[in-house]
């Protein structure tokens, strides 16, 4: 099975520019999770969708938003992009057998300028 | 609410040698417990989990760790290290059944002398 994929890998944007990034979760997997990754805060949970309806949020401001498609894909969005959003954005997806296992990404690596 | 502590930021060990990365964790029963490992540029990968059973779990590359309720910890061993173990590792806790949310630990990163 292909693991989970992230497009793009690198982004470069401006403060006060919008973004969206992609995630493809595993076949088969219907739950997609987002994380944030900086020196700082290290990992955060962002938000988690599963068919289609976020059933988890993390702590972060509404500048941060989510959707998944029907095919599971999901895309998170960040507005009025911030210098603090300067990121490594994680997607993970999991099945959601017994286990709740997550599969994690490549990531995205967001530069805000 | 859940935490995960994980006490060293930074550990050496030679090559060879064997290896314990400490986590302990805050949750009110017993939670889903991972580790992770992370390379430079990469996302996670994970390297084992625990959920109910045999306290001690078997993981990838060599990897183990020992869940101990009393103690809240999860320790991740290895008896031998490889200069390719040089990596970011993280520790998670997740709540059975409430699905997609990790906590994770602030990490140790491992460096591995020859």
């Amino acid at each position: 099975k292909a693991g989970v994929t992230q497009t793009p890998r690198y982004l470069i944007k401006t403060r006060g520019q919008q973004v969206t990034l992609s995630c493809s979760p595993i076949s088969g997997h219907r739950s997609v999770s987002w994380y944030q990754q900086t020196p700082g805060q290290g990992l955060q949970f962002l938000f988690e969708y599963f068919s289609e309806t976020q059933r988890n949020k993390g702590n972060f401001p509404g500048r941060f938003s989510g959707r998944q498609f029907s095919n599971s894909r999901s895309e998170m969005n960040v507005s009025t992009l911030e210098l603090g959003d300067s990121a490594l954005y994680l997607c993970a997806s999991s099945s959601l057998d017994s286990t709740d296992t997550q599969y994690f990404g490549p990531g995205t690596r967001l530069t805000v300028l | 609410a859940q935490s995960v502590t994980q006490p060293d930021i930074h550990i050496t060990v030679s090559e060879g040698a064997s290896l314990e990365l400490r986590c302990n964790y805050s949750y009110g029963a017993t939670p889903y417990l991972f580790w992770y490992v992370q390379s430079p540029g990469q996302g996670l990968q994970l390297l084992l989990k625990y959920f109910s059973g045999d306290t001690l779990v078997q993981g990838i590359k060599g990897f183990e760790a020992e869940f101990k309720r009393s103690q809240s910890s999860f320790n991740l061993r290895k008896p031998s290290v490889h200069w390719s173990d040089a990596a970011e590792y993280f520790c998670a806790v997740g709540a059975p059944r409430q699905g997609g949310k990790l906590i994770f630990g602030q990490g140790t990163e491992l460096s591995v002398k020859p």
